[in-house]
């Protein structure tokens, strides 16, 4: 079964655009959640999809939104980038809501310059 | 929010040691706790979890312990090979959000 991909890999914007990343879970998967993860903040939730629906929301401000898709793959947009987005994305999947067992995609570096 | 803590930040034992990865929370309302491995450049891997009912989960040389009472759990690697060198992440799960700890730099000395 082949694991849990994002596209991208690697990204470099300028401050002020606005990007979209993307991930495709496991298959069976209908929950996908999204990470930042940066030397100084460590891993930190963003938010959780599941059905379609945003589940469960972190504290980041509203440039970073998402989507989920009926076949489960999900987008994360930022808008307006800033420096301090440069990061890596990753998201995770996992069978149900709840943030039970994830597994993580290998992420997308952000470089915001 | 829920609030993680992890110890220590680095760890360096001889091959063959035991190696014990600490972590508090502050939610009791948590209830679920996966440990991850994370080699450099690599993506975070799951490597044990525990969930609040049950005390102690072991799987070949790792095992983790979870005390509900005192809000803390702990990672277990035993015998510790050079291939168990990476970051080690704790984190807790409150209704689908989860927190991570600040991470443990594993080394292991041949």
């Amino acid at each position: 079964k082949a694991g849990v991909t994002q596209t991208p890999r690697y990204l470099i914007k300028t401050r002020g655009q606005q990007v979209t990343l993307s991930c495709s879970p496991i298959s069976g998967h209908r929950s996908v959640s999204w990470y930042q993860q940066t030397p100084g903040q460590g891993l930190q939730f963003l938010f959780e999809y599941f059905s379609e629906t945003q589940r469960n929301k972190g504290n980041f401000p509203g440039r970073f939104s998402g989507r989920q898709f009926s076949n489960s793959r999900s987008e994360m947009n930022v808008s307006t980038l800033e420096l301090g987005d440069s990061a890596l994305y990753l998201c995770a999947s996992s069978l149900w809501q709840g943030g039970l067992e994830q597994f993580f995609g290998p992420g997308t570096r952000l470089t915001v310059l | 929010g829920e609030n993680v803590e992890q110890h220590p930040s680095t760890l360096s034992v001889q091959e063959g040691d035991s190696a014990v990865i600490k972590c508090t929370y502050s939610d009791s309302a948590s209830n679920y706790f996966p440990w991850y491995k994370q080699e450099l450049g690599k993506r975070p891997q799951l490597i044990i979890d525990i969930r609040s009912n049950v005390g102690e989960k072991k799987d070949q040389r790792i095992a983790v312990t979870l005390n509900k009472t005192a809000k803390h759990f702990s990672l277990h690697i035993t015998e510790t090979q050079p291939e168990d060198s990476a970051v080690y992440f704790c984190a807790a799960i409150k209704v689908s959000e989860l927190t991570f700890g600040t991470g443990t730099r594993l080394t292991i000395i041949p």
